[in-house]
């Protein structure tokens, strides 16, 4: 699976969108790009997946750019529920079983 | 909205005890998982299970850990000897499809080996 870089933190204001990048420049063409978040302390919780068009669902956008070798996450309104740590993953569909967590991005969300 | 319980949300168990952590998967997924997380460390993958079998684990899944779904609701890892270095959060998980990536999380238990 692909390897991917993420900032370790970044700050949000509340209400703002917050934009979270994420590279993964050795991406294949059957590999995903998924995003998780871990409130602190929870089990983790999906949030959004896409192969190269962008995504939008109830929680979030995602962006991929048009070579796939990175992507953002959106929360277009954040609010201080928000503030968790966000794991970008790059996997092949039905690749095998397992989800590989790096280390992510803890996002703070301030008042 | 159907979600993955688990139980206890913490254990507290001497070393060298058993303990058997307890998951309720969402009723109609098929495949399902232990992660552990230790204090401040990533989330790291144990083992997958589907089908009343083992599919895939890692070499932190040794001897001394076991799964098993004994019902058509339970799934729970045991771990036969704890040691001190278990103490970490496990979360089980599950999803629909082995080919989607979207893996439904428990809370987790919080173990502590004394």
């Amino acid at each position: 699976d692909a390897k991917t870089t993420q900032p370790p933190s970044m700050d949000c204001a509340e209400g703002r969108a917050a934009n979270l990048p994420c590279n993964h420049s050795t991406i294949s063409g059957n590999e995903y790009v998924y995003w998780y978040r871990q409130i602190h302390s929870q089990g983790p919780q999906y949030i959004i997946h896409g192969l190269k068009n962008n995504e939008t669902n109830e929680m979030a956008s995602l962006i991929i750019t048009e070579d796939r070798k990175s992507s953002t996450l959106i929360l277009p309104h954040a609010t201080l529920r928000d503030t968790a740590v966000y794991y970008c993953i790059v996997r092949v569909e039905g690749g095998g079983f397992k989800t590989i967590f790096g280390a992510g991005t803890r996002l703070f969300v301030k008042a | 909205e159907p979600e993955v319980t688990q139980t206890p949300s913490h254990q507290v168990t001497q070393m060298g005890q058993e303990v058997i952590l307890r998951c309720v998967p969402i009723s109609n997924h098929l495949y399902f998982y232990w992660y552990r997380q230790i204090l401040g460390q990533k989330v790291e993958f144990l083992v997958s299970f589907y089908n009343n079998e083992i599919s895939e684990k890692s070499e932190i899944f040794d001897d001394q850990f076991s799964v098993e779904r004994p019902d058509g609701s339970n799934f729970t890892l045991k771990i036969r000897s704890t040691k001190l270095e278990d103490s970490a959060m496990y979360f089980c998980a599950s999803s629909l499809l082995a080919v989607s990536y979207e893996q439904y999380f428990g809370p987790g238990t919080r173990l502590t080996v004394t």
